[in-house]
């Protein structure tokens, strides 16, 4: 079956300037994870959508940073004004089942750079 | 929080089993043991998970001892393709998702 899937894969763009990332989870899992790894770096936790429950917005680093699921599939991570220090690698994992114990499926990433 | 302490790397030849340990010492009653391996421009993809005594599946074993502050991801036999970083992460369902810090892992280099 299709796994978890991000685009763009890659993106490029200008300081300042505004990114959308968007993540297709797997049909039917009602967790949804976004991470962020810098190169060479462990991965860094962003924001948790957990089914129908609020989001845990925990881990964004500044307001800067903003998600959404809508209709409790796709997911959209919005970073504003972008800085340099955003250009990583930024991943999706979902999972059938909200906990966060539960295993993670992971899409391949969107590698974002910020000139 | 459960932060987790890996070797930074390990090197192994090919058709060796390979042992790699995580050293987890604030873990909590409810916290699970999950490892995951990464290749390069990939995410990562989940191995084994367990809380205590031993786990095994088709690809690896997971021993955790009785007082559950370390476990070892152990690979029979390691190919080539066993090249990857492999993490431990420790979580729990009613924690909160910050909880999930992955680390840096362990960097495995198999060669002939």
């Amino acid at each position: 079956g299709a796994g978890v899937s991000q685009s763009p894969s890659n993106k490029v763009t200008e300081k300042g300037k505004d990114v959308e990332l968007r993540c297709d989870p797997i049909s039917g899992h009602t967790a949804l994870y976004w991470y962020r790894q810098s190169l060479g770096q462990g991965l860094e936790f962003l924001i948790y959508f957990q089914g129908n429950s609020a989001p845990d917005k925990s881990g964004l680093p500044s307001d800067r940073f903003s998600a959404e699921r809508t209709g409790g599939s796709v997911s959209t991570l919005t970073i504003q004004r972008t800085q340099q220090e955003d250009s990583a690698v930024y991943l999706c994992a979902s999972s059938p089942r909200t906990g966060i114990n539960q295993p993670q499926h992971f899409g391949d990433g969107t590698r974002l750079s910020i000139l | 929080l459960a932060k987790t302490t890996q070797p930074i790397s390990m090197d192994s030849y090919e058709g060796q089993e390979v042992n790699i340990t995580c050293s987890h010492n604030n873990i909590a009653t409810n916290d699970y043991i999950t490892w995951y391996q990464q290749f390069p421009s990939q995410g990562p993809r989940f191995i084994i998970q367990g809380y205590k005594t031993k786990v095994t599946n088709e690809v690896a074993s997971l021993f955790i001892p009785a007082d559950r502050k370390s476990s070892t991801l152990s690979l029979p036999r390691v190919s080539l393709s066993d090249t990857a970083v492999y993490y431990c992460l420790v979580g729990d369902t009613a924690g909160t998702a910050s909880k999930l810090t992955f680390g840096t892992g362990t960097r495995l280099q198999v060669t002939l």
